[in-house]
Formats: structure tokens, C-alpha cells, sequence
């Protein structure tokens, strides 16, 4: 079973502040690390794909980062909106898709 | 339009009832996945499907079945449900190989309850 690890689990933040969570994984036989946002009520949607070591994307004022020797990707919020606010799933792609338990964004207005 | 869609979406039956979760998609995917969602677990993976006629358990496959006849389609089964299994249901899909990104695209949910 490939061990995805998600921190924090829960985060609040004030609008306008800036703020990152962690996925980490094995890194033995990796292919690709997704990152997917799942607002309250609806289904995930994928944010980034990345599959090279040192591979930065962005989206906006939402970027990620990825080691895959180390086994870690960071997301960045700049600048959180409230409308930000969702949980921030990651998925190691080893042929199949097992996510980590989140991490729950929560920004007050 | 490209989707992932699931039937029922809402359903309460009672325990030992059979009951079948549909999901079609219409992208050509490859990959299809089923996952339940309960309180503070996350996405957890039941059984996933690399193309027709393969399928593998997740990691919490027990009590449900699944079959991979036709390229759209990945029926999540409960031979005889119990309330362990009241949960969030999701179908994903997403295709493989070097022209695809293997993002997956996800049904809407079905959420079932188990009385």
C-alpha cells in the first residue's frame, strides 16, 4: 500500500495571507504526483500534475513544487481568498490512484 | 461535453438488499476507479480497473465487487449491503499513455445509506 501523508490536516487562515501544506510519499517507483482541490459538495478536480523531479506549475496564485528523491510536494497559496477554501488532496500515480487524507483549507473573510 | 456519470446519486435501502452504482463515462478512459469518502478519511480506493476485463482491489475492498465488461462502463456492486458501508461514493476515470496527463475526472458522487 503506497503511504501518502498529508499535514497539516486542517489549516485557518485570514484573506490575504499567504500559506503551503505537504504531501509526502515513497519514492520508489513514482510516476506522477496529483494535486486536486475538492470544494464542500462537489466532486475533486485536478489542480497540477507533475512528474519530473524539481517540476514547479502554477495556476494563478496557486503554485506547487515537486522532489521526487525525497518523496515531497508543496502547494502554495498567495494571497488565500476565501474562495480558496476546500480540501487539498494529493495522489502519488503508481498505476492506480491512492490519495492522502487531505489537507482542509479554511479562509475567513 | 466530457463527463463521468453516476446513478443513482442519492439512495437509502436496507441491509442485505443488492444494490448496483452505476458509472459511465464518455472520454474513451482507460482507467476507471471507484472511492468512498467518510469523515476524516479522505478518498479512500475500493477497486480500480486499468482497462476492460482487469480490475484490482483497492485498499478497502471488502463487501464489494465490481466489473469491467465495456470500456465506459465500471458498476460498483453491494451484494448485501450493511450500515458499515453508508458512505460518499465516487466513480473516477482518466486515460493512460503519453497523450494523457492521467488526471482523473470524477462522477458527482452517489451517496448511499444503509439502514
Amino acid at each position: 500500500i503506497l503511504n501518502v501523508e498529508q499535514s497539516p490536516q486542517s489549516l485557518h487562515v485570514q484573506e490575504g495571507d499567504s500559506t503551503n501544506f505537504t504531501c509526502s510519499f515513497p519514492s520508489s517507483n513514482f510516476y506522477a504526483l496529483h494535486w486536486y482541490r475538492w470544494e464542500t459538495a462537489k466532486s475533486p478536480e485536478a489542480l497540477f500534475v507533475m512528474t519530473l523531479n524539481g517540476d514547479e506549475k502554477k495556476k494563478g496564485r496557486i503554485s506547487a513544487t515537486l522532489n521526487t528523491k525525497e518523496g515531497y510536494s508543496y502547494l502554495y497559496i498567495k494571497g488565500s481568498q476565501p474562495e480558496d477554501s476546500a480540501t487539498y488532496l494529493c495522489a502519488p500515480n503508481n498505476n492506480d490512484m491512492r490519495f492522502g487524507a487531505g489537507t482542509r483549507l479554511t479562509v475567513k473573510p | 461535453e466530457a463527463q463521468v456519470t453516476q446513478n443513482p446519486r442519492y439512495l437509502i435501502t436496507v441491509t442485505g438488499k443488492k444494490l448496483t452504482v452505476t458509472c459511465s463515462q464518455n472520454m474513451n478512459h482507460e482507467y476507471m476507479s471507484w472511492y468512498r469518502q467518510d469523515p476524516g478519511l479522505g478518498l479512500r480506493q475500493i477497486y480500480y480497473s486499468m482497462n476492460v476485463e482487469v480490475t484490482d482491489k483497492g485498499d478497502v475492498p471488502e463487501g464489494y465487487k465490481v466489473s469491467r465488461k465495456e470500456k465506459r462502463n465500471f458498476p460498483l456492486i453491494l451484494e448485501s449491503p450493511s450500515p458499515n458501508q453508508t458512505s460518499l461514493y465516487f466513480c473516477a476515470s482518466s486515460g493512460t499513455g503519453n497523450a494523457n496527463t492521467g488526471e482523473l475526472f470524477f462522477g458527482e458522487g452517489s451517496r448511499l445509506t444503509v439502514l
